[in-house]
């Protein structure tokens, strides 16, 4: 059963473009979404964060869109640069509810980014 | 900075093999993690750790045990390595609960092929 979905394995886009990565979740515990950015032969890192009680989060050029009615979340990078080419992992834990989760993170699939130079 | 280290970054091993991966973080964190990453499925939780000697199992524990004698030491081993654990093993840690965030510091990876 897969609480964190990324529907979409992989995205091209041009420089200078927007970046559109989306995430969907069925848990509706979760409370707290993170994005990790992964290089090959690295291990993921973290990118930017956003709370249940907010519905953005800008971080230069990306910011992340929170729709808790439609259980989705999306990471917009602006504008694209062929150094975010990597792969984007969506990622979702119950923090604020309390839950005993020790910091436990549900991924989704990893969606891979192309920027076109 | 943290800094998460694994033991390897390629190991090749035979089918049946005792294999351990190591990981060591330098950041105190309570919590450790491993993980492995395969394509189309992303990353799936094999094991965490809250404290020493305290483990939890994750989404697929099945084949994987692991022991954290140091706070800063959580190791992953593959009782009778198989051709299906053939994967990236990711290592991770984070502070613990109570924190505001729940951000985890991942290591490189090691690639792990059973032949």
């Amino acid at each position: 059963d897969q609480q964190v979905k990324q529907n979409s394995p992989s995205l091209s886009v041009q420089e200078g473009r927007i970046s559109i990565l989306n995430c969907d979740y069925t848990n509706s515990m979760f409370d707290y979404f993170l994005w990790y950015k992964k290089y090959p032969a690295e291990g993921p890192t973290f990118l930017i964060s956003i709370s249940s009680i907010k519905d953005k989060n800008e971080d230069g050029r990306f910011t992340v869109f929170l729709n808790k009615s439609a259980k989705h979340l999306s990471l917009h990078i602006v504008p694209s640069q062929p150094g975010d080419s990597a792969v984007y992992f969506c990622a979702a834990t119950d923090l604020i509810a309390g839950g005993t989760s020790y910091g436990k993170l549900t991924f989704g699939q990893g969606t891979i980014l192309t920027v076109h130079p | 900075d943290v800094k998460v280290t694994q033991s390897s970054r390629y190991l090749v091993k035979r089918t049946g093999e005792k294999v351990f991966l190591e990981c060591v973080q330098d950041m105190d964190h309570e919590n450790m993690f491993w993980y492995r990453q395969d394509p189309g499925l992303g990353l799936r939780l094999i094991y965490f750790s809250y404290d020493v000697k305290m483990k939890e199992k994750g989404d697929i524990p099945e084949g994987y045990s692991v022991s954290r004698e140091k706070k800063e030491r959580f190791s992953l081993i593959l009782e009778s390595a198989s051709t299906n654990q053939t994967s990236m093993y990711l290592c991770a840690s984070s502070r613990g609960q109570g924190s505001p965030y729940y951000e985890q510091y991942f290591g490189p990876g090691t690639r792990l092929t059973v032949t």
